[in-house]
């Protein structure tokens, strides 16, 4: 089964700073899927991004900007220009047997103004 | 776009009662999930459902079981309600692999 750490339980940046939040994943299978998702203070859960192990091109969108490398097993998310409304708790998770997501802690990023 | 219909959002209920769950996945979508996330806790997987037959489990407890209909939507029951299933189930849909896309949680409040 794939997962995934993210070191970082909590991050606290003033609004404008970029952020960076970590997710290093394990895994021995050749083909695997990762996903981060935010979870703002209201409590849904929003999909971000998926990415495959095929794909290791960098993604962006916006603000947010993706960092997949399989050399050092990680998956990192950048926020640039960071916002208050982009204070949230953000989950790498990796998808497992069943299609299940396994979540793993996740990082708390709180955006002063 | 449509997403994912939870209902009821918010439900209370005694301790040894019943509670029903239901969700209205994202048309077209094949799979439907449910989650529980407890207080503070990360979100884990209960049980999902592949073309409305039974695919996966995950630490769901006996009490509670699940379907998927002719329609599509799916009812999560939970019986002999105890404080601990105090929590936010979350329903979610997707298509195979793909993302997997939650509906808003119902908050379940066991007193």
């Amino acid at each position: 089964a794939q997962k995934v750490t993210q070191a970082q339980t909590e991050i606290s940046v003033v609004e404008k700073e970029d952020v960076t939040l970590d997710c290093v994943y394990e895994t021995r299978d050749t083909t695997y899927y990762l996903f981060w998702y935010k979870q703002p203070p209201s409590g849904e859960l929003v999909f971000l991004i998926r990415r495959n192990s095929f794909d290791e091109q960098n993604e962006i969108s916006g603000r947010y900007s993706w960092n997949f490398q399989k050399s050092t097993s990680s998956f990192n998310f950048t926020i640039t220009a960071s916002q208050v409304v982009d204070s949230a708790v953000y989950f790498c998770a990796p998808l497992n047997a069943g299609n299940m997501l396994t979540f793993g802690g996740g990082t708390r990023l709180m955006v002063k103004p | 776009a449509a997403g994912v219909i939870q209902s009821p959002r918010h439900l209370i209920k005694e301790k040894r009662e019943t509670a029903t769950l239901k969700c209205y996945p994202i048309p077209r979508h094949d799979t439907v999930y449910w989650y529980q996330q407890g207080p503070g806790q990360d979100p884990q997987f209960l049980i999902s459902f592949y073309e409305k037959m039974q695919s996966d489990k995950g630490s769901i407890p006996d009490r509670f079981s699940a379907q998927q209909f002719s329609d599509y939507h799916s009812e999560l029951n939970m019986s002999s309600l105890e404080l601990g299933d105090s929590a936010l189930y979350f329903c979610a849909s997707s298509l195979a692999t793909g993302a997997q896309y939650f509906g808003p949680g119902t908050r379940l409040t066991v007193l």
